[in-house]
């Protein structure tokens, strides 16, 4: 099993372009999450799927998007890029096992220039 | 609203050393509670968990234990090893209800262990 998978693993943008970070999971797990990482500030969320066809906001939604394609995999979509969104981007998944344990993807580093 | 508190970092000590990294939490339920540990350019992996008060989560000689009473999970390891340099975070995920699982991270703790 490859567990969470995501790419690409480096991007590099202009402000203003829009790009896809996709990732998928082959857990058969229902719940998937997308963070972002920041210097001192730990992860924090900008969106997540519940379930097969639901999506909701985190604590950093704005400036994207996301699809819940099907139950493997999760998008997470930036229409028009700003420096501001330099990160280091977490795809995650659970089963809901009774702990909420999350497994994560190795992530996407994207700088904005 | 839920939120996780860790010592500020970095933290550098020798081989063998005692290590505890500390962590605090407020939560506005009953929540579960773990430790992450992220390696050099890797994702994060999990470390230990802890369900319920006084349950206590171990895993490769790390031992943390849920106090209800102090709200914290505090992360310990008798004799670190060169290897253990890493990123620690704490984190908690309130159970039921609407929060499907959602992880609170604290800032995250930079360990480094010199030989």
């Amino acid at each position: 099993n490859a567990g969470v998978t995501q790419t690409p693993k480096f991007q590099v943008l202009k402000t203003g372009q829009s790009m896809t970070l996709q990732c998928a999971q082959d857990m058969n797990h229902n719940s998937m999450y997308w963070y972002r990482q920041d210097p001192g500030m730990g992860l924090r969320l900008i969106y997540y799927s519940a379930s097969e066809g639901t999506t909701d906001k985190g604590e950093v939604p704005n400036g994207y998007n996301v699809s819940r394609l099907n139950k493997r995999e999760f998008s997470l979509r930036l229409e028009s890029a700003a420096p501001s969104q330099t990160s280091v981007y977490f795809c995650a998944s659970t089963g809901f096992r009774g702990t909420y344990e999350q497994y994560f993807g190795p992530g996407t580093r994207l700088t904005v220039t | 609203g839920d939120s996780v508190t860790q010592m500020e970092g970095p933290v550098t000590l020798s081989e063998e050393a005692f290590l505890t990294i500390n962590c605090t939490y407020t939560a506005t339920g009953y929540p579960s509670l773990f430790w992450y540990v992220q390696y050099p350019g890797e994702g994060l992996q999990l470390l230990l968990k802890a369900t319920k008060a006084d349950d206590k989560g171990s895993n490769k000689g790390f031992e943390a234990t849920y106090r209800k009473e102090t709200t914290s999970f505090h992360l310990e390891k008798g004799s670190v090893q060169v290897s253990d340099s890493a990123v620690y975070f704490c984190a908690l995920s309130l159970r039921g209800g609407t929060s499907y699982g959602k992880l609170t991270f604290g800032q995250g703790t930079i360990l480094t262990v010199h030989p």
